[in-house]
């Protein structure tokens, strides 16, 4: 069975501080895909980042940067120079790559940025 | 162009009735998901349709719960019986391809109290 555990449940920052997000999965797959969902406050979960388990490479896009480091289980995702609006929920999720897509979410990490 | 509609967004019952939750998934999308989601959690798998079949009903809680997708397109997810237990807000999902490296777009939700 797979799981997937965000440890940090609130986080809380002040306005262009950097902040990373904690995800540890677990899987008995090879290959699985993590994703970073983001929830704001109006309820709708967003697709903000992906990454595949045969890529470790760690990338950047905007103020978005995610680390996989496989050896570890571990897909830590880092916001840049926090804004007001990036106030919200983040999900963690992992899906095998025979599960079709139905993907485990883990509980959420509720970041507040401060002005 | 529109995303995924989830109608109604609020519905209050008794404990008993039976109820029914509507997704109109993006056009186009051949998959569609339903999710649980309770207070302070992340979302948890219901169910999966690819075209008009379910093809994993794993996450089904018990037979209570049932969902059809007759026409590939919209879905419906129905309780019977409901339980206090059932309150949650049930999130629809819909993707282009039943591929697990796909994101799901997600409705807003339809939040359910049964009283």
């Amino acid at each position: 069975a797979q799981k997937v555990t965000q440890a940090q449940t609130e986080i809380s920052v002040v306005e262009k501080e950097d902040v990373t997000l904690d995800c540890v999965y677990e899987t008995r797959d090879t290959t699985y895909y993590l994703f970073w969902y983001k929830q704001p406050p109006s309820g709708e979960l967003v697709f903000l980042i992906r990454r595949n388990s045969f890529d470790e490479q760690n990338e950047i896009s905007g103020r978005y940067s995610w680390n996989f480091q496989k050896s570890t289980s571990s897909f830590n995702f880092t916001i840049t120079a926090s804004q007001v609006v990036d106030s919200a929920v983040y999900f963690c999720a992992l899906s095998e790559v025979n599960g079709a897509g139905k993907s485990t979410f883990g509980d959420g990490t509720t970041l507040t940025v401060k002005p | 162009g529109a995303g995924v509609s989830q109608t109604p967004s609020n519905k209050v019952t008794e404990k008993g009735k039976y109820v029914e939750l509507r997704c109109d998934p993006i056009s186009g999308h051949t998959a569609l998901y339903w999710y649980r989601q309770s207070l302070g959690q992340g979302p948890e798998f219901l169910i999966y349709f690819q075209g008009t079949g379910a093809a994993d009903d794993s996450g089904l809680p018990n037979d209570r719960f049932f969902a059809v997708r007759p026409e590939g397109s919209v879905s419906t997810l129905k309780i019977q019986r409901t339980e206090r237990g059932d309150s949650a807000v049930y999130l629809c999902a819909s993707s282009p391809l039943d591929s697990s490296y796909n994101e799901q777009f997600f409705g807003p939700g339809t939040r359910l109290t049964v009283l």
